[in-house]
């Protein structure tokens, strides 16, 4: 089975550009959350998603972070315009509602802002 | 608000038994789960503890007592291949959702030398 799917793997930018990322959950789970980890601050949940709806989104850092979820196969986050502060590695991760103590992390996005 | 306390590094020899302890501050308590994460790579899920007592898995073992709010991750036969850094985190309750998310330690890296 296809685990959780992230892309860009890697991301370099320079500041003030968009910045998206993406995210396939695995099929047939209905929870959907996005991490950021940094040395600095650990890993911090942005963002959560049940059933496509937003449910907790206190931890999104400022209005230049948005997070979309149109269906349950596809999630983005998008930052505009970035800043070097943004640097961070990106997790997203899903959940089954079946099994609702377990979240499954894809391989992250490492994103860079010169 | 959530803190979540563990220690920033352990070191230990191969076959040894080392216990990583988490201590947790937070309202709305769900459970302690543990995580893995090696170097560049995604955190992978471990164990959780909704009750108290102790959950064995193999050559890992997780313990919780919510009266003390601690709970501890203990491995034994201590294989190079675990050397990784491990999570606490506590499941918690969303704005009175009981889907609850998780809040996540600092993390320990565990060193384990030949």
């Amino acid at each position: 089975d296809a685990g959780v799917i992230q892309s860009p793997r890697h991301e370099v930018t320079e500041m003030g550009q968009e910045v998206t990322l993406r995210c396939k959950p695995i099929s047939g789970h209905n929870s959907l959350f996005w991490y950021r980890q940094t040395m600095m601050r650990g890993l911090e949940l942005l963002i959560y998603f049940n059933n496509n709806v937003p449910i907790d989104d206190s931890g999104m850092p400022e209005d230049r972070f948005s997070a979309k979820m149109p269906n349950a196969s596809f999630s983005t986050l998008k930052i505009q315009p970035s800043e070097p502060r943004d640097s961070a590695v990106y997790f997203c991760a899903s959940r089954p509602a079946t099994k609702q103590e377990t979240q499954y992390f894809g391989p992250g996005t490492r994103l860079l802002v010169l | 608000g959530q803190s979540l306390e563990q220690p920033s590094e352990v070191t230990a020899v191969e076959g040894a038994i080392v216990q990583i302890n988490c201590t947790y501050q937070t309202s709305g308590f769900y459970g302690l789960s543990w995580y893995q994460q090696h170097d560049g790579g995604a955190p992978t899920f471990l164990s959780y503890n909704a009750l108290d007592g102790l959950e064995e898995t193999g050559r890992f073992s997780s313990f919780l007592s919510r009266s003390d709010s601690y709970g501890y991750l203990l491995l034994q036969e201590l294989q190079m291949k675990d050397s990784a850094s491990y999570f606490c985190a506590v499941r918690d309750l969303v704005r009175g959702s009981t889907l609850g998310r998780l809040y996540f330690g600092r993390g320990t890296q565990l060193t384990v030398w030949p």
